[in-house]
């Protein structure tokens, strides 16, 4: 089965930017979606098919995807970006949606 | 607004049965595909099953960790998702979510909303 492989924590203090990435063979061919989730709360698609954006989301999300790494790009991190981030595909050989085991971002 | 909201998770013994619900507003809920994912305790996110359209069986794909125990159905008379889940075991314990699919780029599995969840919790 297809595996997405994140780095479980970054830490970086605010203003900062961070690149959060999402492993996997070949995901460059596949679409990436993102999620953020804050403690206790659902989470919150951030970023979709690789680098769209929903509305209401801030331009300081940003995403790309090549080769073997999607990245979700934070800029000018502010203490409210701090939770956790999912990165997802649609795995078309097992018929299977598939996440990554998240990345918890800390701002200090 | 789109609104989800889950209901029907308890405590159950293993071995036993629960139907969650998930009642949807703010959309035409019979043109979406809708789907669960779970969360266990201090866990990451999992998808466990997604319903198309109407009705149950070939109306619906389901993770490997559930198939055969769980079934996903809805009632689009109702606006209402439904995840009858039986044979339950400890490690499904977890909060499930219902989210709306959203299709872009040719594919359908972006979930572009989620409820709050409800907690599941399986042991003796």
């Amino acid at each position: 089965s297809y595996v997405l492989t994140q780095p479980p924590s970054v830490s970086l203090a605010p203003g900062q930017t961070t690149s959060l990435t999402c492993g996997g063979n070949n995901i460059g061919s596949k679409y990436v979606h993102w999620y953020q989730q804050k403690p206790g709360q659902a989470p919150v698609l951030v970023v979709y098919t690789n680098s769209d954006r929903p509305s209401g989301v801030p331009e300081r999300f940003s995403g790309s995807n090549s080769g073997n790494t999607a990245t979700l790009t934070i800029s000018r991190v502010e203490a409210g970006d701090e939770a956790d981030y999912y990165c997802q595909v649609w795995d078309t050989d097992s018929g299977h949606v598939v996440f990554g085991g998240g990345t918890k971002l800390t701002v200090l | 607004e789109v609104q989800l909201s889950e209901s029907g998770g308890g405590l159950v013994q293993p071995g036993g049965s629960l139907r969650l619900s998930c009642e949807a507003s703010g959309f035409m809920f019979a043109n979406y595909a809708m789907s669960w994912v779970r969360q266990a305790p201090g866990k990451g996110l999992e998808w466990v099953s997604v319903g198309f359209g109407s009705g149950t069986s070939s109306s619906a794909l389901y993770a490997d960790s559930v198939k055969g125990r769980f079934t996903v159905s809805r009632d689009n008379s109702k606006n209402t998702l439904y995840l009858q889940m039986d044979r339950l075991r400890a490690e499904d314990t977890a909060i499930y979510y219902c989210a709306k699919n959203h299709c872009s780029g040719g594919t359908c599995y972006i979930f572009d909303n989620w409820g709050q969840g409800t907690l599941v919790t399986v042991s003796s």
